[in-house]
């Protein structure tokens, strides 16, 4: 087990909506990072957190959003949800340079 | 669980068997490569990495071995057992600001071991 969680496990939510993802971080890990993971394919990097800021982002746009909380808890929230949102939503803890350790996901359905 | 990776590419191995699952990257300047398996409903789990100043690392029954200047990866895992049936995916890391870095990752290759 890495220590990294997410809630919920599941979700479904219909095209417009938004939704909101949570992940706890692992203890002594400073960043955290989400990715998403479409059906088939690799984890695609969506952005990462670090005291409390945006550190980088990938290729998602704006309705694509985060918060970190000094425990280190973060949220990835989706806006105006679209059909191909539909994937598992991956938290990843890690320090500098390090690997990042990653929770088990939360599966989301967009109807 | 739902599967993950219903189209990738599958190495078929018997039980007791070397497996070898390859990777290719695109990043020449990437310093750090990591190999995670993941079973159907789960997510990624770390198996081992690699920095770019190796070639060779080894673990418990796995071996990444890290070729620079063809950029391949691959990871070796010994006597395969039925626990080992996941995807596997390689990374790569791209530093995105401070030092800190994202990961890249490749296909996923699935391993399915047979008794």
């Amino acid at each position: 087990e890495t220590g990294v969680t997410q809630s919920p496990t599941h979700l479904i939510k219909t095209r417009g909506q938004q939704v909101t993802l949570r992940c706890s971080s692992q203890s002594g890990h400073n960043t955290v990072s989400w990715y998403q993971q479409a059906l088939g394919q690799g984890p695609q990097f969506i952005f990462q957190y670090y005291r409390e800021e945006e550190n980088g982002r990938g290729n998602f746009p704006p309705r694509f959003s985060g918060l970190q909380f000094p425990n280190y808890s973060s949220e990835l929230n989706v806006n105006a949800l679209e059909l191909d949102d539909s994937a598992l939503y991956l938290c990843a803890s890690g320090g500098i340079q390090g690997t990042q350790y990653f929770g088990p996901g939360t599966r989301l359905t967009v109807l | 669980g739902e599967s993950v990776g219903l189209h990738l590419p599958t190495l078929s191995v018997q039980e007791g068997d070397n497996s070898i699952i390859n990777c290719a990257y695109s990043n020449s300047a990437s310093d750090y490569f990591i190999w995670y398996k993941q079973e159907s409903g789960k997510g990624p789990q770390f198996i081992i990495d690699i920095r770019s100043n190796m070639d060779k690392r080894q673990g418990q029954r796995v071996t990444v071995l890290l070729n620079k200047t063809v950029k391949h990866l691959s990871l070796q895992i010994a006597a395969t057992q039925p626990g080992d049936s996941a995807v596997y995916f390689c990374a790569e890391t791209a530093i995105i600001s401070g030092g800190y870095n994202k990961l890249i990752f490749g296909a996923g290759t699935r391993l399915a071991v047979h008794p």
